[in-house]
Parts: structure tokens; sequence; C-alpha cells
């Protein structure tokens, strides 16, 4: 159960878009479609992004998508606003209904 | 609207025991898998247990196998975690989360435990 790899940050300014990365292996992100992306401001509980790879929640910006090749998944954030400044989790499913999260990255919206 | 409220944390002794709550509202528990994942101030989220709908399957991860056991009562639409043979390495903020086996789409505000002698 080691986590996932995450950059530990990122940055990007107003209106770009910024590519946050997270590798797994073959046992998790590799194996399954069931890559989920939570975002996290301080202080506060962390909110589901992206589900399954790239679906959206009700409610989340089409600013922000996912995807995954092999065992890197990837969330992409366009059009950088400064409330997307935070931290993000990526998680996968690791088989016999377990979970492993990543290391977190830490977006800065400069 | 979906409320998570976790209680139960607080400051306990190597080796003691501490159950945890997580009360819903605005939320029907027994239509979702729920989850505990905890943080250690200041660093990254780390899945800790699931639960199905039915409470009939519990997981956990390594570090806590055997020693934390989840269940729910979904009449009183609460979860609980009932921690065991604690650690200093367990102290984090534990969060309850539901939603599928595999993602968490609604969370609580989380609960501090401090594992301390």
């Amino acid at each position: 159960q080691s986590a996932l790899t995450q950059p530990r940050s990122v940055s990007g300014s107003p209106g770009q878009s910024v590519t946050i990365s997270c590798t797994g292996t073959s046992s998790n992100v590799g194996a399954y479609n069931y890559v989920s992306w939570y975002q996290q401001h301080p202080g506060k509980g962390p909110k589901l992004m992206i589900y399954d790879v790239s679906k959206r929640p009700s409610g989340v910006p089409d600013r922000f998508s996912g995807s995954k090749s092999g065992n890197t998944a990837s969330l992409t954030i366009s059009g950088l606003q400064a409330e997307d400044e935070a931290d993000y989790y990526c998680c996968s499913y690791a088989g016999s209904y377990t979970l492993v999260f990543g290391g977190g990255t830490k977006l800065t919206v400069l | 609207e979906v409320q998570l409220v976790g209680s139960g944390g607080g400051l306990v002794q190597p080796g003691g025991s501490l159950r945890l709550s997580c009360a819903a509202s605005g939320f029907t528990l027994s239509n979702y898998w729920m989850h505990w994942v905890r943080q250690v101030p200041g660093k990254g989220l780390v899945w800790v247990s699931a639960i199905n709908n039915d409470g009939s399957a519990t997981t956990y991860a390594d570090s806590v196998k055997g020693r934390f056991t989840s269940s729910r009562d979904n009449a009183k639409n609460t979860l609980y975690l009932q921690m065991n043979s604690l650690r200093a390495e367990d102290t984090a903020v534990y969060y309850c989360a539901g939603g599928d086996s595999t993602w968490l789409a609604y969370w609580g505000q989380g609960t501090l435990v401090t594992v301390s002698s």
C-alpha cells in the first residue's frame, strides 16, 4: 500500500493551464479505471473533483479534466483562477476494496 | 444539505482505545459505501478503512489492520471507527467520507485524535 507519486508542487499564472501527474503501479492506477482527484483548501475537508479517471461530479467546473495512460493519471486545470490554489490529491482503487492516495500536490496560482 | 459530523476524538495514551462516530444528515447512509481517511496536520491524506452499504464487508489499510474496526448503524445514520492499541503514529485528523467503493463524494469536517503520554 505505498502512496502514489505526485509532484510536491506546481504553479501557474491566472488563465494558464497546469497538469498534475499521479504515478502508481500496475496493481493500482494501471489496473483499474478508478482514479479520483480531490481538492483541499487550508483548514477544510477534501472535495471530490474527478472520479473514474475523467468524470466530473455535478458542480465541478469543466476547467478540471482527468486522464490516464498506463500507470500514470493526470489532472489538468485550464483557465487557472485564484480560487484553484489548493492541495490536490489523487486516489486509486488498489483491489480488494482498498484505496491508496497520492502524497499531494500544492498548486500555487502566481 | 449533506452533513457528516464526526465526534469522539481527543487525547489518548499509547495502547489506549477510542471510538469515533460520524453522524449523517441530509444523506441516507445506507445508500453509500463509507470510508475513514486520516491526515496528519500538514501532511497528506491516507486511506484507513472502508465499509460497504450494509456493513457486511470491511477493509483496512495494513497499518491499522487488526487494531481498528469499522461498523455502521444505518438505522441511526451513523458510522463508527473503533480504534484499539493506539500508537503515536495514529495521531491525525480522521475524516469520515461517503461515496462508492472507489470514490469519496461527501466528507465530514474531521476529528482530531492525539495519541500521547
